[in-house]
């Protein structure tokens, strides 16, 4: 069974830092990796995808994420956080044969000016 | 860029009736699904749709049903509402007539809050 563990509630940096939001995840086979964002009362923003290839993805807004196979972890980054960036993030896996994305339980990024 | 429009954005019911949500997905996307995200939770996946066919089935309760009609846009029809199905509901679309490798993003809508008193 697909699992997506996201084991911060609530990831708290200072403007300017460089940020990262944790997911580890558990598929049978080849995963798909995601990362969206959700502002609040918003619908779900994609921000980056891990499909195959270079192990550092690059996608919205200057974020970032690298897959690491060994220790089955898609760590979302940023160099340089924005007060902006403040929103709840949310880590996903989709098998290849199966249409449904499982989410993690989300992390809440705060970004203190 | 068009993205997934959703109807209508909020909907207020009582118990036990019925409740109808509207999805139209991106320009030449094929392939509809829904997700219920209740209060402080992660979206769950109900079901999905790939040329007006059921792709897929997740945690939709038997109450509920959907459908994806031949303008590819999708409707779930929720009947005898009860309170626990206060929630947001998503709507996702992407493309997936170009091949396998195109099954990878599902672009959200804004979602469609719904309160059932």
């Amino acid at each position: 069974a697909q699992s997506v563990a996201q084991p911060e509630d609530q990831v708290n940096v200072a403007e300017g830092n460089p940020l990262t939001v944790k997911c580890t995840y558990s598929v049978s086979g080849n995963p798909y990796l995601f990362w969206y964002v959700q502002y609040p009362n918003r619908g779900l923003q994609f921000l980056l995808k891990y499909i195959t290839g270079d192990n550092l993805v690059k996608g919205s807004y200057g974020f970032e994420a690298e897959f690491n196979k060994s220790q089955t972890s898609f760590h979302l980054k940023k160099p340089s956080a924005l007060v902006s960036d403040s929103a709840l993030y949310f880590c996903a896996v989709r098998d290849q044969e199966d249409d449904k994305i499982i989410f993690g339980k989300g992390t809440r990024l705060h970004i203190l000016p | 860029a068009a993205g997934v429009i959703q109807s209508p954005r909020h909907l207020i019911k009582e118990k036990r009736e019925t409740a109808t949500l509207k999805c139209y997905p991106i320009p030449r996307h094929d392939t509809v699904y829904w997700y219920q995200q209740g209060p402080g939770q992660d979206p769950q996946f109900l079901i999905s749709f790939y040329e007006k066919m059921q792709s897929d089935k997740g945690s939709i309760p038997d109450r509920f049903s959907a459908q994806q009609f031949s303008d590819y846009h999708s409707e779930l029809n929720m009947s005898s509402l009860e309170l626990g199905d206060s929630a947001l509901y998503f709507c996702a679309s992407s493309w997936r007539t170009s091949g396998p490798a195109s099954r990878e993003t599902q672009y959200f809508g804004p979602g469609t809050r719904l309160l059932v008193l």
